[in-house]
């Protein structure tokens, strides 16, 4: 499977942008980028997904660079509610419900955002 | 529409017992897939269901198990209980439209711990 890798931590202050980085130099053409955050004390929730194209939605962007080898989730003005552990995960475009089965989704370590007020 | 939920919240069990955990998917949803939380690990997958047919497992021991209903709801259970299988224990729903993009929506977590 192709990993991703992603800092231990970042900071920022509240109400400025946050761009928080994923490398993932093994993706392949059918692995489309998800990102999934957790909070403190609650399960993950989705954020956002993309598979070439930059990707924009209420919650935040996902810029992914031309070779795809790494990408970025943009929060736009950070709040104190979007201290939480980041996920960045790859998941196989080509794994259908055809009868091939389904994996799970392989968590990383992801990223401590922590937002200063 | 009501999120999943997971029952019970909190659970206490000593080593060697057994216990079954609850997760009722969000409506409509087909797929249901569980993971195990722990500080040293992290997420891990544990397997996923739909249909009614476990479609794949992650790598976890035989005394990890489920199952899943016709109204989709799922149970997850853990015999032989080890110190190490204290955790948060997630429930995911999804409505299975395709791997690439289809949108996991996670429950609260069913916290374990075993003494």
């Amino acid at each position: 499977d192709a990993k991703t890798t992603q800092p231990n931590s970042m900071e920022s202050n509240e109400e400025e942008p946050v761009h928080l980085p994923c490398n993932h130099s093994t993706i392949s053409g059918t692995d489309y980028i998800h990102w999934y955050r957790q909070l403190p004390s609650q399960g993950p929730e989705y954020v956002i997904h993309g598979l070439t194209s930059n990707v924009n939605n209420r919650m935040a962007s996902l810029a992914i660079a031309e070779d795809r080898k790494s990408s970025t989730l943009i929060l736009h003005r950070a709040t104190l509610r979007d201290a939480a552990v980041y996920y960045c995960i790859l998941r196989d475009g080509a794994l259908g419900y055809s009868g091939g089965g389904a994996d799970g989704l392989t968590f990383g370590k992801g990223t401590h955002l922590i937002i200063q007020p | 529409k009501a999120g999943v939920t997971q029952t019970p919240r909190y659970l206490i069990k000593t080593r060697g017992q057994q216990v079954t955990l609850s997760c009722s998917p969000i409506s409509g949803h087909r797929s249901v897939s569980w993971y195990q939380q722990t500080p040293g690990q992290g997420l891990q997958f544990l397997f996923e269901y739909f249909s009614e047919t476990q479609r794949n497992k992650g790598n976890f021991p035989g005394r990890f198990s489920g199952r899943q209903f016709s109204n989709s709801r799922s149970e997850m259970n853990v015999s032989t209980l080890e110190l190490g299988d204290s955790a948060l224990y997630l429930c995911a729903s999804s409505l299975a439209t395709g791997a690439s993009t289809d949108t996991q929506y996670f429950g609260p977590g069913t916290r374990l711990t075993v003494l």
